[in-house]
């Protein structure tokens, strides 16, 4: 199976500007997360949706904005760019669903530069 | 919120030894803990995970311990070989809640 795809895999942004990041997950597949990695703040989890309904949500400003298509695949949208946004972005896919609910496994994220 | 804590955050090791990763969690509501591997460049790889009814499972030379009571999981890799050098991250989730809360990560290098 092709494993979890995220694309631009690179993106130079300037501060005010708004950005889309998109994620192809492992088919069959029904949901994704999101998650911001940076080197002071670690891995932290920004959403998560299934079957095209958002599930959880993590302690993000309303910048940040994710929906999910009836295909599984996913986007997420910032707006008003700042500086800090500046990270990977990590989308992970899941079953979903019993009897493996829980197991995410990673694309190789999205490294958006803010400038 | 769930809060993990993992320690130490770097590690050097001779190869041919293990390693040792520990992990605390702060919500007792947790019952799927996942370990991942990161590599330069790369997103986190699953290398493998725990569920709360089983103490200890194993992979080849990899092995995860949880104690419940004690609120902590750890991570075993004994033989270690260069190519486990990477950072080291683990997690934990609450059940029905599909978020993973991650620990800050773990540096290994494996000295030839």
């Amino acid at each position: 199976k092709a494993g979890v795809t995220q694309t631009p895999r690179y993106l130079i942004k300037t501060r005010g500007q708004q950005v889309t990041l998109s994620c192809s997950p492992i088919s069959g597949h029904r949901s994704v997360s999101w998650y911001q990695q940076t080197p002071g703040q670690g891995l932290q989890f920004l959403f998560e949706y299934f079957s095209e309904t958002q599930r959880n949500k993590g302690n993000f400003p309303g910048r940040f904005s994710g929906r999910q298509f009836s295909n599984s695949r996913s986007e997420m949208n910032v707006s008003t760019l700042e500086l800090g946004d500046s990270a990977l972005y990590l989308c992970a896919s899941s079953p979903g669903t019993i009897p493996s609910p829980y197991e995410q496994y990673f694309g190789p994220g999205t490294r958006l530069t803010v400038t | 919120g769930e809060n993990v804590e993992q320690h130490p955050s770097t590690l050097s090791v001779q190869e041919g030894d293990s390693a040792v990763i520990k992990c605390t969690y702060s919500d007792s509501a947790s019952n799927y803990f996942p370990w991942y591997k990161q590599e330069l460049g790369k997103g986190p790889q699953l290398i493998i995970d725990i569920r709360s009814n089983v103490g200890e499972k194993k992979d080849q030379r990899i092995a995860v311990t949880l104690n419940k009571t004690a609120k902590h999981f750890s991570l075993h890799i004994t033989e270690t070989q260069p190519e486990d050098s990477a950072v080291y991250f683990c997690a934990a989730s609450p059940s029905n809640d599909y978020k993973l809360s991650f620990g800050a990560g773990t540096t290994v290098t494996v000295r030839a």
